[in-house]
């Protein structure tokens, strides 16, 4: 079974501070995401990254940066948490294909943070 | 612009009843759609996929390209349905996917 796994359950920070989240996977795959999920709004991309080093922006990235240095991992940082970052955080992965399966991603269990 | 659209926040049936999810999408070329589903204190997790025409937990979904939809429907609701469902549409390369903001399904006994 794929195995994707936050570091963190649940966070809590403050208002200024660097905030890291980090997810890892163990299926060797190119493709990693990081969402926020929020009610009514659905998952919305933040970034994601088909290589190491090499990241793109998704939807919404202002705010926020990430760092995939080896593989398996992939980081999203907050530079300065702000009360509106305060959401679920969601990481997942896929391979690159083509081929079978390759755009079926695969989910962490979530980060909650909040940011007071 | 590449669109998910899901009508409905809230959808609440009695056990045995029948569900449909509904879910249109906006996507300029040959649409490549998915159903995830997330229960309580669960990750999300692939329900099913349109290319596969398979038939997951009773749960079927047709894409209907004249209607640009893809709704998710099982004859007999369960309670163990409950969960909150999301579309998601594939865009362009790197195999990103643009989520609905999808509906949560109370299946009441």
């Amino acid at each position: 079974d794929v195995k994707v796994t936050q570091s963190s359950r649940y966070l809590v920070k403050r208002t200024g501070e660097k905030v890291f989240l980090e997810c890892v996977q163990d299926m060797d795959h190119e493709n990693m995401f990081w969402y926020r999920q929020d009610p009514g709004l659905g998952l919305r991309l933040i970034y994601f990254s088909y290589d190491v080093k090499m990241k793109e922006k998704g939807d919404i990235p202002e705010g926020y940066s990430v760092s995939r240095e080896k593989k398996e991992r992939f980081s999203l940082i907050l530079e300065s948490a702000s009360t509106n970052q305060t959401s679920m955080y969601l990481c997942a992965s896929s391979f690159l294909g083509p081929g079978e399966g390759s755009n079926i991603q695969y989910f962490g269990a979530g980060t909650r943070l909040s940011v007071l | 612009a590449q669109r998910v659209t899901q009508p409905e926040k809230l959808l609440s049936v009695f056990k045995g009843a029948p569900v449909e999810l509904k879910c249109n999408y906006s996507y300029s070329g040959s649409p490549e759609l998915f159903w995830y589903v997330q229960y309580s204190r669960q990750r999300l997790q692939l329900l099913l996929r349109h290319i596969s025409r398979e038939s997951i937990k009773g749960f079927t979904a047709d894409l209907n390209k004249g209607e640009t939809s893809f709704h998710l429907k099982k004859p007999f609701a369960q309670e163990e349905d409950s969960a909150m469902y999301y579309c998601a549409l594939v865009d362009g390369g790197y195999n990103k996917l643009i989520f609905g903001a999808g509906t949560r399904l109370a299946v009441h006994p």
